[in-house]
């Protein structure tokens, strides 16, 4: 099993439909991250959580709302979203946020079309 | 604060050259030095780091870099260019010590082997 897993792969939904990506890691790390990449665009990090506490919010709009129940899973709940925020959602950990030599274990991502 | 620059969004190489990808960094201390790898439609993978120690470090697939203090320089390079090292090539950077430890990644490389 991968160190980070990221449910579903593809999606597809409507304007007006709401649902959620599952990011789910089996690494023992400390922090979560949410990344969105765009076609022709460099990553942009959304959203931070350190030991389940959010860290950084970075502008994202509020049809995106992020949840880290737990050190192991990451949700980005989706609702009223637009065709621009068609993307590959990438999910990320670390072992922590502050500091460390350790780079980033990323999932395979989400693909997001929205019609 | 850290920031990277990845010289060069489109690199084109043929089969069996020479690949040289170009990563500079800005960091007031010694930073820590990653490079990423990332096929299509997946996530990122870890091709190597630098933290402390021998300044060339070797990483998957035959690649290596080698960190330059005096260039403040990173770059990854790989003797003999396979069809397969097609991807996106992305240099990030962290702080050693920090209040915000996070990785900062560069726009990002899209290397081309042709046959």
């Amino acid at each position: 099993e991968t160190g980070v897993t990221q449910t579903p792969r593809h999606l597809v939904m409507g304007m007006t439909n709401k649902k959620s990506l599952k990011c789910e890691q089996h690494l023992g790390h400390n922090a979560m991250y949410w990344y969105k990449q765009s076609a022709k665009k460099p990553l942009e990090l959304m959203f931070v959580y350190s030991l389940e506490e959010r860290v950084e919010n970075n502008s994202v709009p509020s049809r995106f709302s992020p949840e880290c129940p737990n050190s192991s899973h990451l949700f980005l709940h989706l609702h009223t979203l637009q065709p621009e925020d068609s993307a590959l959602y990438l999910c990320a950990s670390s072992q922590d946020y502050w500091q460390g030599a350790d780079g980033y274990t990323f999932g395979s991502g989400t693909r997001l079309t929205v019609v | 604060a850290q920031s990277v620059t990845q010289l060069g969004s489109h690199v084109s190489v043929s089969e069996g050259a020479l690949v040289l990808l170009r990563c500079n960094y800005s960091s007031s201390v010694p930073p820590y030095l990653f490079w990423y790898v990332q096929y299509p439609n997946q996530g990122l993978q870890l091709l190597l780091k630098y933290t402390t120690g021998a300044t060339l470090v070797k990483g998957i697939n035959g690649f290596e870099a080698e960190f330059k203090k005096s260039e403040t320089s990173f770059h990854l390079t790989k003797p003999s260019a396979h069809m397969s090292d097609a991807a996106e090539y992305f240099c990030a950077v962290r702080a050693p010590t920090s209040n915000t430890g996070k990785l900062i990644f560069g726009q990002g490389t899209t290397l081309q082997v042709k046959p």
